[in-house]
């Protein structure tokens, strides 16, 4: 069985500040990993995904991750938050066992950007 | 490049009535659909997965009878919602595998629907 954890409901944080949305994982074997990006009412945005090879993961505006694999983390890092970047936050997991394997995700994370 | 299209963005309809929800894979051949189904301030739920030419394969405790779901071409899966109830009022949304990658999905842009 393969599981994710977001543990924060929301996080808020000021325009500007860094940002980080907690994300950990359990697969039996390797992970594919995936972050999501859903504003009201509409589907669900990709932002990037691990795979294999570097750790650290760039994706689209401005967002990051870092693949622990020690710590089974994945966590979603901004340098400079936006107001635009208010949404909900969702991360993913798959095994990497072949095929159209179903994807998991977690239970969302609703970041507020404080002007 | 990888996009899927789904229509409609929002339906009202009739207690039993029913609703059908297209995806379409604009510009890949999706072998594997997947249909999802989210409750407010709730993660998704994975509904089924659609292969095409083949029987949909069906989340536990998912009505394969009330939710038809169709894959009959490399970039259409349809969701019907057979006569539907003001529980089934939802946010619907689906994924296309792209064919020959395992692990690129690509997300339409949701179903907003409400059963009165």
């Amino acid at each position: 069985a393969q599981s994710v954890a977001q543990p924060e409901d929301q996080v808020n944080v000021a325009e500007g500040n860094p940002l980080t949305v907690k994300c950990t994982y359990s697969v039996s074997g390797n992970p594919y990993l995936f972050w999501y990006v859903q504003y009201p009412n509409r589907g669900l945005q990709f932002l990037l995904k691990y795979i294999t090879g570097d750790n650290l993961v760039k994706g689209s505006y401005g967002f990051e991750a870092e693949f622990n694999k020690s710590q089974t983390s994945f966590h979603l890092k901004k340098p400079s938050a936006l107001v635009s970047d208010s949404a909900l936050y969702f991360c993913a997991v798959r095994d990497q066992k072949g095929g159209y394997q179903k994807v998991t995700f977690g239970t969302g994370t609703k970041l507020q950007v404080i002007p | 490049g990888a996009v899927v299209s789904q229509h409609p963005s929002w339906v009202i309809c009739k207690s039993g009535t029913s609703v059908k929800i297209e995806c379409r894979s604009l510009d890949f051949q999706a072998t594997t659909m997947f249909w999802y189904r989210q409750f407010p301030k709730q993660s998704l739920m994975l509904m089924a997965t659609s292969n095409e030419g083949s029987k949909a394969t069906y989340e536990q405790g998912v009505e394969k009878d009330k939710f038809l779901i169709n894959h009959a071409s490399l970039t259409l899966s349809t969701l019907t919602v057979t006569s539907a109830h003001p529980e089934d009022s939802s946010f619907y949304i689906c994924s296309a595998a792209k064919t020959g990658t395992n692990y690129g999905y690509t997300f339409g842009s949701g179903t907003r629907l409400t059963v009165v």
